[in-house]
């Protein structure tokens, strides 16, 4: 146990669907990260939110939503997905700064399969 | 941008032996992390190392950072099936804790 809680861990949709991914952590950090793994890739940082302010959005597909409601929760609300976008999705947060080193705790991913 | 590279990409060996993973970097780091990931999870933090240490131990692990080469090892000793994985090593010091990870070593160990 991480302290990093991600629901579904597996979820199935149709490329017409909406559905959310959630990440809540327990950890007190203060920056949370969304990552999409596929196969034979290296890990893709999609997202990253520092005190609730998303700071980066590596151009990322609008299909990809994210929100950050507070510092523990991180929501990835997708739409209109496409088959490529079926992947592992993985969240993490870090307590940033304070020279900790960026040390990430991730969650145990969300499989998306894309029909 | 992909900033670690792993070597090798596969590694199989047998339990009780030595194993022993390389990452290359291209840009100049604050600290270099090795991760472990077992199939379909989260990945798990192992060790960190900074860019003024040239190596550290944790238990059975022993990572070494050399920044004139932009390069890194993790030697995993007697190991064990229990340490089947794939290994990632991660650059960082972003100001916001990002990390850029290599594509990963997976390592089987078998009993």
């Amino acid at each position: 146990e991480t302290g990093v809680t991600q629901t579904p861990r597996h979820l199935v949709m149709g490329m017409t669907n909406k559905k959310s991914l959630k990440c809540e952590q327990h950890l007190g950090h203060n920056a949370m990260y969304w990552y999409k793994q596929s196969a034979k890739k290296p890990l893709e940082l999609m997202f990253v939110y520092s005190l609730e302010e998303r700071v980066e959005n590596n151009s990322v597909p609008s299909r990809f939503s994210p929100e950050c409601p507070n510092s523990s929760h991180l929501f990835l609300h997708l739409h209109t997905l496409q088959p490529e976008d079926s992947a592992l999705y993985l969240c993490a947060s870090s307590q940033v700064g304070f020279g900790r080193g960026d040390i990430q705790y991730f969650g145990a991913g969300t499989r998306l399969s894309v029909l | 941008s992909q900033q670690g590279e792993e070597d090798p990409q596969a590694l199989s060996i047998q339990e009780g032996e030595n194993a022993t993973m390389n990452c290359s970097y291209k840009t100049s780091i604050n600290n270099l992390q090795w991760y472990r990931q077992n199939s379909g999870r989260g990945l798990v933090h192992l060790i960190l190392i900074r860019s003024n240490e040239r190596e550290k131990h944790s238990g059975r692990l022993r990572v070494t950072l050399d920044t004139s080469k932009k390069s890194s090892s993790l030697l995993i000793t007697a190991s064990r099936a229990a340490d089947t994985a794939s290994y990632f090593c991660a650059t960082g010091g972003g100001s916001q804790g990002n990390l850029i990870f290599g594509k990963g070593t997976k390592l089987s160990v078998k009993p």
